[in-house]
């Protein structure tokens, strides 16, 4: 099943730096995407959403943004810090309640002091 | 913050034996579902449920996996007859109503030996 795809296993920045996580996908009926941070020994905590209708979407230090023709998105954090060290999974799903959620492989981040 | 609850944090069992797998969803929440993560692999979508029924399951979620509400606030798992590739972490999410971010448990690690 690739059809959400994350192709970086692993991310090392500086603290401070910019923490960019990108995701691919191929499906065209996904129009709702998200991203969960998950640290080991617990569940994945959800970080930040997109739809379909938007290319930005802004929390924080978290900023979403989705190139719909690409079948891109990425998930920029700014400034980066060390408890941002995590695996961080991009999903996707329907825009539609209950809709299951599609993940991607996950991105290991490492923030270094 | 309501979050999510799962027991037991571990169940170890023997191949062919029954387990079920227990989760106290977000209270106001209305859909609920069960993914599964094998080592090294994806986190994978089982079911959804919703209104008292399965609203939508996967290849994965054949006879031997079934799913109850039993009373106002569990939502369980039953795996009837364990095999050895059902060793995951299992995770039980939630979501509301016209919302698509679900919100995930800790998760059960299930070992069938």
């Amino acid at each position: 099943d690739q059809q959400v795809k994350q192709n970086s296993p692993s991310l090392s920045v500086q603290e401070g730096r910019i923490s960019i996580l990108n995701c691919d996908y191929t499906n065209s009926m996904f129009d709702y995407f998200l991203w969960y941070k998950k640290y080991p020994a617990e569940g994945p905590t959800f970080l930040i959403s997109i739809s379909s209708i938007k290319d930005k979407n802004e929390d924080g230090r978290f900023t979403v943004f989705l190139n719909k023709s690409a079948k891109h998105l990425s998930l920029h954090i700014v400034p980066s810090q060390p408890g941002d060290s995590a695996v961080y999974f991009c999903a996707a799903s329907k825009e539609t309640s209950g809709s299951r959620l599609t993940f991607g492989e996950g991105t290991q981040l490492t923030v270094n002091p | 913050e309501p979050e999510v609850t799962q027991t037991p944090s571990h169940q170890v069992t023997q191949m062919g034996q029954e387990v079920i797998l227990r989760c106290v969803p977000i209270s106001n929440h209305l859909y609920f579902y069960w993914y599964r993560q094998i080592l090294g692999q994806k986190v994978e979508f089982l079911v959804s449920f919703y209104n008292n029924e399965i609203s939508e399951k996967s290849e994965i979620f054949d006879d031997q996996f079934s799913v109850e509400r039993p009373d106002g606030s569990n939502f369980t798992l039953k795996i009837r007859s364990t095999k050895l590739e059902d060793s995951a972490m299992y995770f039980c999410a939630s979501s509301r109503d016209n919302s698509y971010e679900q919100y995930f448990g800790p998760g059960t690690r299930l070992t069938v030996t």
